[in-house]
């Protein structure tokens, strides 16, 4: 399989102020990595994929804006969540693909933004 | 559209007994399909997966599923549970657009009592 890491693993932010969340692979090359959502008790819900060297391809009703992504090299793809509400507070997860439908996650970034 | 549907939120089992997490599946093709498991601070772990070879996949940890097409089931059974099986699972699907996009089920969280 492949390690991910993600760095913070909880930050708290005021409302209106950006945070930035990494996701890295530690042992594995990764043209391709995820961003996924999880509110408590819920699923997961893809919100982008994002590739190295080129946009990323957000989800259906994901804001690109308010959610930016950057995979600027094979091991790392970062998370900046712009002007955070409340309403944003969430579990945010990265997944790296090693081969087709074959992902690995990472822990998981605790978003709380007061 | 694929989708998962997993049958039971909650699921409570005493130690040694055997565990049934049940999930069914919609898909227009022939999908790809797995288990994950999330533990408490850490990330979502395989299990196991289905990728049109052999029906009966056997997993980590003593798990197993058996993919049934006529039912459109993979549930997911280990024969004795242990304490340590506590979690959140999560039946996924893959997704028919050709993006490698996983689609992930509600989950079931698993209590394991002595």
């Amino acid at each position: 399989g492949a390690v991910v890491s993600q760095h913070p693993s909880w930050v708290i932010c005021k409302s209106g102020t950006s945070v930035k969340i990494e996701c890295r692979s530690l042992d594995f090359q990764a043209t391709t990595m995820f961003w996924y959502r999880q509110f408590p008790k819920q699923s997961l819900m893809l919100m982008a994929t994002s590739n190295e060297g080129s946009k990323a391809t957000y989800e259906q009703g994901v804001e690109k804006d308010k959610f930016l992504i950057n995979h600027a090299s094979l091991t790392l793809s970062t998370l900046t969540v712009t002007s955070a509400h409340p309403e944003d507070s969430s579990f945010y997860i990265c997944s790296v693909q090693l081969a087709l439908y074959e992902q690995y996650f990472g822990p998981g970034t605790r978003l709380t933004v007061t | 559209a694929q989708s998962v549907t997993q049958l039971d939120s909650h699921v409570s089992v005493s130690e040694g007994t055997p565990v049934l997490l049940r999930c069914n599946y919609s898909s227009s093709y022939s999908p790809s399909l797995f288990w994950y498991v999330q533990h408490p601070n850490k990330g979502l772990q395989l299990l196991l997966k289905y990728t049109s070879a052999a029906t009966l996949v056997k997993g980590i940890n003593g798990f197993e599923a058996e993919f049934k097409k006529s039912e459109t089931s993979f549930h997911l059974t280990k024969p004795s549970a242990h304490m340590s099986d506590a979690a959140e699972y999560f039946c996924v699907v893959s997704d028919a657009g050709g993006y490698n996009k996983l689609i992930f089920g509600a989950g079931t969280r698993l209590a394991v009592h002595p």
